[in-house]
């Protein structure tokens, strides 16, 4: 199964402030990188597929980016309601695959 | 708009089997796959399978395969998941998600999660 590696496992962040997340896949995926949002009690919602398209009405502050192996989500002004965890999973190889997830706490 | 709404939580027995359910609203059901996901307490989510509504044609995770059972009832829009042989590693919040069109494993639609409690 391809590893998919998030980085960092939790961070703070002010107000304001811009928040990137990586995801390093043990193999190139080809770009079928997915990033999901899990709001706490929450079930996830997806954010972004195709690496860098972003799914109806999710706000323009999320992007993605990234290739081969190597991919990052970007939260620009983070919001208060932004807190929460976020996965990547890759869809190129079977089976789908998550990351650990990237805990993102209000500073 | 698009809903699954998953059955409640169960407490189960060590070596039962549990049948849950997600039962999908405001789109049509046969035009869409129907993933499940497994989410260890406070952990990452592992994928468990999918079932095509329309076929009724699945495919297993390799570690899920003699664990889960995928079915669908047509007729009332409803996806099921039997586990069996439960041990304390099957206890977990599971849920039901739905294929985002083509984009087979990418998933735009989630329940809220069915918690299972393996205990005796």
């Amino acid at each position: 199964d391809i590893r998919m590696t998030q980085s960092p496992a939790s961070l703070s962040a002010s107000l304001g402030e811009t928040v990137n997340i990586e995801c390093l896949a043990s193999e190139d995926i080809y770009s079928d990188l997915a990033w999901y949002q899990q709001k706490p009690g929450k079930s996830p919602q997806l954010l972004i597929y195709n690496a860098n398209s972003l799914q109806n009405g999710v706000p323009s502050r999320f992007s993605g980016s990234g290739s081969g192996t190597q991919y990052s989500l970007k939260i620009n002004s983070l919001q208060s309601e932004d807190v929460a965890t976020y996965f990547c999973q890759q869809y190129n190889n079977y089976p789908n695959t998550f990351g650990a997830g990237t805990k993102l706490e209000l500073k | 708009q698009v809903k699954l709404l998953q059955s409640g939580a169960a407490l189960v027995k060590p070596g039962d089997s549990v049948k849950m359910s997600c039962k999908a609203s405001g789109y049509t059901f046969t035009d869409y796959i129907i993933h499940w996901v497994k989410q260890s307490h406070g952990k990452s989510l592992e994928w468990i399978g999918y079932i095509n509504p329309y076929s009724g044609g699945t495919n297993y995770n390799e570690k899920f395969k003699s664990k889960a059972t995928l079915t669908v009832d047509k007729s009332s829009s409803t996806a099921y998941m039997e586990f069996s042989r439960l041990t304390s590693e099957d206890s977990a919040i599971y849920y039901c998600a739905r294929a985002y069109g083509y984009y087979y494993y990418v998933m735009d639609a989630w329940g809220q999660g069915a918690s299972v409690t393996v205990s005796s």
